[in-house]
């Protein structure tokens, strides 16, 4: 198994461009969620997938950030416009059906924006 | 709401030196509780897990870790520290709901391990 699969891994981009990110989930697993990294706020849960629903979007900062799951073998997390502030590594994480599992990390994403 | 507290932000120790990370975690009923660790430029990957059962779980690469539900506690131990040890490790509870958990992560501890 290739584990959870993001792309791409560094993404540099200037601010107010559109960035995207991609996840490929583990064959199998149905639920899908989308972290970030950074140094002041450590990991932050951003949103939440069950069988490519959304459950949870609580923690997207704002309506600049979208997050879509079209089908069960990929995600995509949107930034548009980007923003200096947005700069961070971006970690998607999957996990099977069953509750008592853990969440499986894909190598991250890291996003600088200038 | 459920949190994670892990109190030390770094940790030096030399290696063959044991090793105790601390994390809290609040949560209202009993948790599933989880240590990660992160290595430069990586994921996180999983050492050890607790859902229920026996209160001392053992992971991957000789840790352990100990549930005590009194303390609110679940701290990651290993007898004998090795260089490549040296990582950020990260706690996380994971409070359940609808019959599903999301796990939520502490600020992580830093292990510096010194020759």
């Amino acid at each position: 198994d290739a584990g959870v699969i993001q792309s791409p891994r560094h993404e540099v981009t200037e601010m107010g461009q559109e960035v995207t990110l991609r996840c490929k989930p583990i064959s199998g697993h149905n639920s899908l969620f989308w972290y970030r990294q950074t140094m002041m706020r450590g990991l932050e849960l951003l949103i939440y997938f069950n069988n490519n629903v959304p459950i949870d979007d609580s923690g997207m900062p704002e309506d600049r950030f979208s997050a879509k799951m079209p089908n069960a073998s990929f995600s995509t997390l949107k930034i548009q416009p980007s923003e200096p502030r947005d700069s961070a590594v971006y970690f998607c994480a999957s996990r099977p059906g069953t509750v008592r599992t853990e969440a499986f990390f894909g190598q991250g994403t890291r996003l600088t924006v200038v | 709401a459920q949190s994670v507290t892990q109190p030390d932000i770094h940790i030096t120790v030399s290696e063959g030196a044991s090793l105790e990370l601390r994390c809290n975690y609040s949560y209202g009923a009993t948790p599933y509780l989880f240590w990660y660790v992160q290595s430069p430029g990586q994921g996180l990957q999983l050492l050890l897990k607790y859902f229920s059962g026996d209160t001392l779980v053992q992971g991957i690469k000789g840790f352990e870790a100990e549930f005590k539900r009194s303390q609110s506690s679940f701290n990651l131990r290993k007898p004998s520290v090795h260089w490549s040890d040296a990582a950020e490790y990260f706690c996380a509870v994971g409070g359940v709901s609808g019959g599903s958990y999301i796990p939520t992560f502490g600020r992580g501890t830093s292990l510096i391990v010194h020759p």
